[in-house]
């Protein structure tokens, strides 16, 4: 089966920029996105592929998708960004996340 | 107002059944396909099942497979998880969500209920 592999933890500092990986075989060709998801509350999602961000969604967040990876960045961290993130794609009919990635912003 | 609203959890014994319904409003709900969604107390996002606009085409998960039963009524704009021969590893917050699909044909999710809460103890 399909597997999306994730760092457990990124740290970074308020006003920096955070990077977030995401990996898989042959990523590249799979639509990849990615999910917020803040302590006690659902998934939200920030962002499909380069910049494909849903209405409310600030600009600092955006991607890329290359090879066997992809990756969440977010430009100018601020301290409401501190949550879980989760990337995802599909694969023969199923619904792939990775194992989830904890920001902290310190 | 756009929303989905998951209800039905609880606490059951193993081997024991439940029924989750999900609401939607607010959106064509027979447009859309629907997927369930699952995370273990302290756990990541995994994946239960899915099921398309008119319940052609229904996918589960190799954990559940043969255990649950993903269903919808679009009448009445719900979407159900019937869960039998419960175990305690199935403890955890079950959320519906509302698929889309992209430009690839991949399906991504935009509307997420708040979750129910499944409790498999003894």
């Amino acid at each position: 089966s399909y597997e999306l592999t994730q760092p457990p933890s990124v740290s970074v500092s308020p006003g920096q920029t955070a990077s977030i990986t995401c990996s898989g075989d042959t990523l590249e060709d799979k639509y990849v996105c990615w999910y917020q998801q803040k302590p006690g509350q659902s998934p939200v999602l920030v962002l499909c592929q380069e910049n494909k961000r849903p209405s409310g969604i600030p600009e600092r967040f955006s991607g890329s998708n290359s090879g066997n990876t992809a990756t969440l960045t977010i430009i100018g961290t601020q301290a409401m960004d501190e949550a879980d993130y989760y990337c995802q794609a599909w694969d023969s009919n199923t619904v792939v996340f990775g194992g989830g990635t904890k920001l902290t912003v310190l | 107002d756009v929303q989905l609203v998951e209800s039905g959890g609880g606490l059951v014994k193993p081997g024991g059944s439940l029924r989750l319904s999900c609401a939607a409003s607010g959106f064509t709900f027979s447009s859309y396909t629907m997927i369930w969604v699952r995370q273990a107390p302290g756990k990541g996002l995994e994946w239960v099942s899915s099921i398309t606009t008119r319940s052609s085409y229904i996918f589960y998960a190799d954990s559940v497979k043969g255990r649950f039963t993903i269903s919808r009524d679009n009448a009445k704009n719900s979407l159900y998880l019937q869960m039998n021969s419960l175990r305690t590893e199935d403890t955890a917050v079950y959320y519906c969500a509302r698929a889309r699909t992209a430009p690839t044909g991949d399906w991504y999710f935009d509307l997420w209920g708040r979750g129910t809460l499944v409790t498999v103890s003894s």
